[in-house]
């Protein structure tokens, strides 16, 4: 059965800063994995998404890497801002379709 | 953009209740997808849609049933609200495994009573 765990579950770090985020998993038979963010009570949003065949993808400060032999991927967030403060989840996609997540990384920015 | 949309951002019922969560996308996706959210659980899966008329148990189904009668809405009905039923509910849609993932609705907080 596939687990996904994220590291660290919390963290703070001062306005400026490099960060990154841990994801890994169990089975590494992934067809893709995604990253979001998300809000106080709000839905998620979709930030990054790595297919199987790709070892990284990257938006604007943002890049995500995946290494499907370790099982592992990361969220490198460069020159953090207050902004983005919010809890990070990654997902995986298996064989079945369906998404499996972690129990996220809560980020907080500090001015 | 994508735009899922569900028809409640809150909600407050008693117990008992029958309980009906809406949720609707635009991008004409194949896939529709009910969550619930809970502190130390993370998102589990309710119930999910690969068409119309179709439907699978996702990880959580007991006590809920979903309906398809459109490609575009997928909606969620708690036969008999209970407390235990309280939560985020969040709904989800997608192209497929090799499209650019799913995207989420805004979530709709569940209170019974």
């Amino acid at each position: 059965k596939q687990e996904v765990t994220q590291i660290p579950a919390a963290l703070s770090v001062p306005e400026g800063e490099n960060l990154v985020l841990n994801c890994s998993f169990t089975d590494s038979a992934i067809y893709n994995l995604q990253w979001f963010r998300q809000d106080p009570g709000k839905g998620l949003t979709s930030l990054l998404l790595i297919q199987s065949s790709q070892r990284e993808q990257t938006s604007g400060r943002l890049n995500a890497s995946l290494d499907k032999s370790s099982g592992r991927s990361t969220l490198y967030i460069a020159a953090s801002q207050p902004g983005d403060s919010a809890t990070y989840l990654c997902a995986v996609r298996g064989a079945t379709n369906k998404l499996i997540f972690g129990t996220g990384t809560l980020l907080a920015v500090q001015p | 953009d994508v735009k899922v949309t569900q028809s409640s951002r809150y909600l407050v019922k008693r117990t008992g209740e029958k309980v009906f969560l809406e949720c609707v996308q635009d991008m004409d996706h194949e896939n529709m997808f009910w969550y619930r959210q809970d502190p130390g659980l993370g998102l589990r899966l309710i119930y999910f849609s690969y068409d119309v008329k179709m439907k699978e148990k996702g990880d959580i189904p007991e006590g809920y049933s979903v309906s398809r009668e459109k490609k575009e809405r997928f909606s969620l009905i708690l036969e008999s609200a209970s407390t235990n039923q309280t939560s985020m509910y969040l709904c989800a849609s997608s192209f497929g495994s090799g499209g650019p993932g799913e995207f989420f609705g805004p979530g709709t907080r569940l209170t019974v009573l």
